[in-house]
């Protein structure tokens, strides 16, 4: 069956420290799209990044990046030098064929709180 | 900077009206899907289009809840009659998916209709 765990449902951290998000995910199938959204206090998810199955390469965008290990089903993100800013719920999702690639299946989010 | 659109923003209702939330996907985009969150499910797909045909909506309760596409421009997600276990946010998305049988490239949300049933 599919399925996303987000381990950490709530994380504070201090303005400037570096934090990973984790996300682990379960899968049988072999081709499948991984995803992350972020939802601010506005309440609007925000599309974040999107990673196939095919591509293990890290990813860096600005202050953002991305650790996907697909030995041990893994696909983290970390903020570093965290701001006030980044404070929202983070979800982790999935799609694969099994469910359609329509259907993305989110995790259960973690709420980041930065503290000034 | 293209976007999602949902009306109302909000709304507040007593227990057995109608209620219907309307979406504007991004121009272009050929797939629609209705999300619903709440605290203690998360975030649930009820729904899904694809150039206006229903897909799949075996995630909605079937006996009050119904969602249509009139046009290209317009998805509508109806509850009648609505019942406190509804309240919820209700989110839009839409992407746009090129092959058959492919993902879409991305959902993009809405930023959802925040939903009271008193």
């Amino acid at each position: 069956a599919q399925k996303v765990t987000q381990a950490q449902t709530e994380i504070s951290v201090v303005e400037k420290e570096d934090v990973t998000l984790d996300c682990v995910y379960e899968t049988r199938d072999t081709t499948y799209y991984l995803f992350w959204y972020k939802q601010p206090p506005s309440g609007e998810l925000v599309f974040l990044i999107r990673r196939n199955s095919f591509d293990e390469q890290n990813e860096i965008s600005g202050r953002y990046s991305w650790n996907f290990q697909k030995s041990t089903s893994s696909f983290n993100f970390t903020i570093t030098a965290s701001q006030v800013v980044d404070s929202a719920v983070y979800f982790c999702a999935l799609s694969d064929t099994k469910t359609s690639y329509d259907k993305v299946i989110f995790g259960p989010g973690t709420s980041l709180s930065v503290i000034p | 900077d293209a976007r999602v659109t949902q009306t109302p923003r909000h709304k507040v209702t007593e227990m057995g009206q109608e209620v219907t939330m309307r979406c504007q996907p991004i121009l272009g985009h050929n797939t629609v899907f209705w999300y619903r969150q709440t605290m203690m499910q998360g975030l649930e797909l009820l729904a899904y289009f694809r150039n206006r045909a229903p897909l799949d909506d075996s995630g909605m309760p079937k006996d009050r809840f119904s969602a249509e596409m009139p046009d290209a421009t317009l998805a509508t997600l109806k509850i009648q009659p609505s019942e406190p276990r509804d309240s919820a946010v209700y989110f839009c998305a839409s992407g746009l998916v090129l092959l058959a049988g492919g993902p879409a490239k991305t959902q993009y949300f809405g930023p959802g209709t925040r939903l009271l049933v008193l």
